[in-house]
């Protein structure tokens, strides 16, 4: 069975730091990866995903995460923190055959 | 434009009672969805439509009732309601539902049964 586990429900960080969520699965075939983020009293949307192609994906607002097969790790980074991006962050899998899969999710607070 | 709409928004209701949740999108998606996401935030898929059909159904009470009269539209019926149904509960749409598409997510309706 597929899953998705989140190290750390919550994570703070300062203003100005690095943002590390980290995001690891387990599948039996190779997965699709996403990272969505839920800001208060809001749906969730895409911040970026990884299909095929290029290990390290690009997203919205600074963020990026890096697809490493050999430790079946999806984390997600930003290098400098921001008061806005305090929100909700869910990893998701979804194998080629199967629904979509959500973790349970990273607070993330910003310290300024 | 609001791409995936939820009404009502937020929904108070006493125990017992019957309840609907209405959700559009207007993407011209061809794939709907309900979450419930509980107090510690986990989200768990309930069921999932694709262009009026039944795809996905999860192990959910059949007090939950899903309809879509049309591919824009997926609504939620609650019979008999419980405490534990309280919850925030979304509506999604997709493409056509592929496993590397997108979800495109409502703002949520918050339902509190007392």
């Amino acid at each position: 069975a597929q899953s998705v586990t989140q190290l750390g429900s919550h994570v703070s960080v300062s203003e100005g730091a690095l943002v590390l969520l980290r995001c690891n699965y387990s599948s039996s075939v190779p997965p699709y990866l996403f990272w969505y983020v839920q800001y208060p009293n809001q749906g969730l949307q895409l911040l970026l995903k990884y299909t095929t192609g290029a290990t390290l994906v690009k997203g919205i607002n600074g963020f990026e995460a890096e697809f490493k097969k050999s430790e079946t790790s999806f984390h997600l980074t930003k290098p400098s923190a921001h008061m806005s991006d305090a929100a909700e962050y869910f990893c998701a899998v979804s194998p080629q055959y199967d629904k979509v899969i959500f973790g349970p999710g990273t607070s993330l607070s910003v310290i300024p | 434009d609001t791409a995936v709409s939820q009404t009502p928004k937020y929904l108070v209701t006493q125990m017992g009672n019957d309840k609907s949740i209405k959700c559009e999108q207007n993407l011209g998606h061809d794939t709907m969805y309900w979450y419930k996401q509980d107090s510690k935030k986990f989200l768990k898929i309930m069921f999932s439509y694709n262009n009026k059909e039944l795809i996905i159904n999860e192990t959910v009470p059949n007090r939950f009732s899903p309809k879509s009269p049309d591919k824009a539209h997926l609504n939620l019926h609650i019979n008999s309601l419980e405490l534990g149904d309280s919850a925030v509960y979304f509506c999604a749409s997709s493409q056509d539902g592929g496993p590397q598409e997108t979800q495109y997510f409502g703002p949520g309706t918050r339902l509190l049964v007392l």
